[in-house]
Formats: structure tokens, sequence, C-alpha cells
């Protein structure tokens, strides 16, 4: 079992809804990252968190260490959004990062 | 600031030659790293430094080496390039030696087939 899961796989949605990506990891952590990586292939870092909740524009993220869980959250979804969003964590302790498989998000006009 | 940089974009290689993958960043950063990025897996670490003369593995490291001469530069060797190592290649970096609890900044990416 990976130590970073994200859900869902892939999720298709229509212009202007409302977007959730969820990812849980079963390590303590002493960060968790969330990056998108365009159609193109560049990897761009969104939010890092260690509590709490953070707001960047239409994105959110928010984290609950309790539950080993976070979550980013697309308000008013653009077919800009479309691309693949990565959650990563940094293992407590340690000095890399664990990324998840991905969450290829469309969004349709 | 140009970020960070990575060469080439492109690369096709035969089975046994080897490479150099370039990555150099402009912001002073101190933790610099490398992933291979695979169709159906996340990225995976290959190596990574915390400052000029520093370098360790990371979870897939056999295959590559590097080093780190300058804060600029972390150049990812492949010695016998092998049909397994076709992956697309990225460079990231990040601003203190603590590396992966700040914000990572990533190059645009090196596409490799080895035939």
């Amino acid at each position: 079992k990976n130590e970073v899961e994200q859900s869902p796989q892939n999720l298709t949605a229509q212009e202007g809804e409302f977007i959730t990506i969820n990812c849980s990891y079963s390590v303590g952590i002493s960060a968790l990252h969330w990056l998108q990586q365009h159609p193109g292939g560049g990897i761009v870092s969104l939010f890092m968190l260690s509590s709490g909740k953070k707001k960047h524009g239409r994105l959110i993220a928010t984290i609950n260490i309790q539950e080993k869980h976070s979550s980013l959250h697309i308000t008013a979804s653009h077919p800009r959004d479309s691309a693949v969003y990565i959650c990563a964590v940094t293992i407590r302790g340690g000095s890399r990062l664990t990324f998840g498989e991905g969450t290829q998000l469309t969004v349709n006009p | 600031n140009a970020g960070v940089t990575q060469t080439p974009k492109f690369q096709v290689l035969k089975t046994g030659q080897s490479m150099t993958l370039q990555c150099a960043q402009d912001m002073n950063h101190e933790y610099m790293s490398w992933y291979r990025q695979d169709p159906g897996m996340g990225l995976r670490l290959i190596h990574y430094s915390v400052g000029a003369g520093i370098t360790d593995q990371g979870e897939v490291p056999n295959g590559y080496n590097v080093s780190r001469s300058t804060t600029e530069d972390f150049p990812l060797r492949l010695l016998s390039a092998a049909p397994s190592q076709t992956s697309v290649y990225f460079c990231a970096s990040s601003y203190s030696w603590r590396g992966t609890t700040d914000t990572q900044y990533f190059g645009p990416g090196t596409r490799l087939t080895v035939l």
C-alpha cells in the first residue's frame, strides 16, 4: 500500500463546479504539498501545509493532522484548471518527498 | 530569475550510452533533487543534495550518479543507459537545506528515451 493515496484518480467536471481532491497518508509527516502538473508537463507548487487551511485565489487546501487527510478544493472551476494535481508529504524526521500518483482533472466548458 | 532550468528537453539514447542531464538554479537554493516520473507511478526521488559538496541517495539511485560542486548546478549522470531508464526526469530545488519542508521549484523536465 502506498504511503500517500489520492482520490479520485480521474475527475471530470463542468465549468463552474466546486471540485474536491483528497489525499490520505499513513505516516507521521512534517509537511504536505499540493502540486499542479500542466498538460505540457511543468510542475508548479500550489501549497505547502503543516496545519489548518490555506487559500490562494479559487484554490483552498486543508489538512487534518489527526485524521492524516488533506483536501484540495477548487471553487468556480474553469477549463484552465485542467491538470494533474499531485499530493506529496515529507515524512517526519525525513528529508525527502513521497508522492501520490496524482489526480487527473478535466474541466469541460 | 530563470528559476530552475534543465537541458536537454528531449534525448534519445542507445542502450549502453552515457549522458549527463543538466540542472541549474539561480535562486541560491541549498536543496536540490532529481526525480523520475513514470506512467502509473508517482514521482520518485533519485538523488538529492543539501548543499555544495553534499549528496545522498533517494529511492531509486541505481544507474545514476550526481555531484554538487557549486550551489547552482546539480547534474545527473547516466553511466550506461538502459531501457528501464526511459522516463521523464525533473530537477527541483528549495531554499533551505531542510529541503522538503520548503516550497519546491521544479524544472521543465527532460524526456529521455533509451532504445
